[in-house]
């Protein structure tokens, strides 16, 4: 069966410095999501893309965030400068089209000290 | 402002028993809602959705009721099993959130099944 795959799974690293988180979508999927969990809440859409192109991402601290999706599949989260407040769960998901059924990778979770 | 509210944290129920997870929302934009069930060190998994134009849904042991008048859904699990305890998502899209396939998520409710 088809999955998304995400790594690395789980990272740990020192406030001020860069991370970076990557994610492979199921074949054939043009949409491509990647949302944060914070311990105790739901996952919250971090930035969108239809194909290569950004459709959302109104929630993404462009100050430090920045995400691509270069070929329209595969695509890269980075952090730079990590902060504290960063350690979360990241989440990539994929889907047909903008469709509501998004299938999710299994998260890089992001420890910073 | 959380526009979608599960405004309990946990539930334990007995093997065998049902299971009922609910789930709130205040924008009536939102015409699509879904489940989702999260095993620790795993991402969500999808497990049932209802559009707006229904009332219920069912899939095997699992049910979801809308009442769209008082902006609430619940999942009714039946019978409960102890592989169900996880961590289940309601969440909610639309024309609400942009109309885009964004999922505006609730904050979980953490399902123990006893043996």
């Amino acid at each position: 069966e088809a999955e998304v795959a995400q790594s690395p799974r789980y990272k740990i690293t020192e406030k001020s410095q860069a991370v970076a988180f990557w994610c492979d979508p199921i074949s054939g999927h043009a949409t491509l999501y990647w949302y944060r969990q914070i311990l105790g809440q739901g996952p919250e859409l971090l930035v969108q893309f239809q194909d290569e192109s950004v459709v959302d991402d109104s929630q993404l601290p462009k100050d430090r965030f920045s995400a691509e999706r270069l070929k329209g599949v595969d695509s890269t989260l980075k952090i730079q400068p990590a902060e504290l407040g960063d350690s979360a769960m990241y989440l990539c998901a994929s889907s047909l089209g903008l469709s509501n059924e998004q299938f999710f990778g299994p998260g890089t979770r992001l420890t910073v000290l | 402002d959380q526009q979608v509210k599960q405004n309990s944290p946990s539930l334990s129920v007995q093997e065998g028993r049902i299971s009922i997870l609910n789930c709130d929302y205040t924008n009536s934009m939102f015409d699509y809602f879904l489940w989702y069930k999260k095993y620790p060190a795993e991402g969500p998994t999808f497990l049932i959705s209802i559009s707006s134009i229904k009332d219920k849904n069912e899939d095997g042991r699992f049910t979801v009721f809308l009442n769209k008048s008082a902006k609430h859904l619940s999942l009714h699990i039946v019978p409960s099993q102890p592989g169900d305890s996880a961590v289940y998502f309601c969440a909610a899209s639309g024309s609400g959130s942009g109309n885009t396939g964004k999922l505006i998520f609730g904050q979980g409710t953490t399902l123990q099944v006893k043996p």
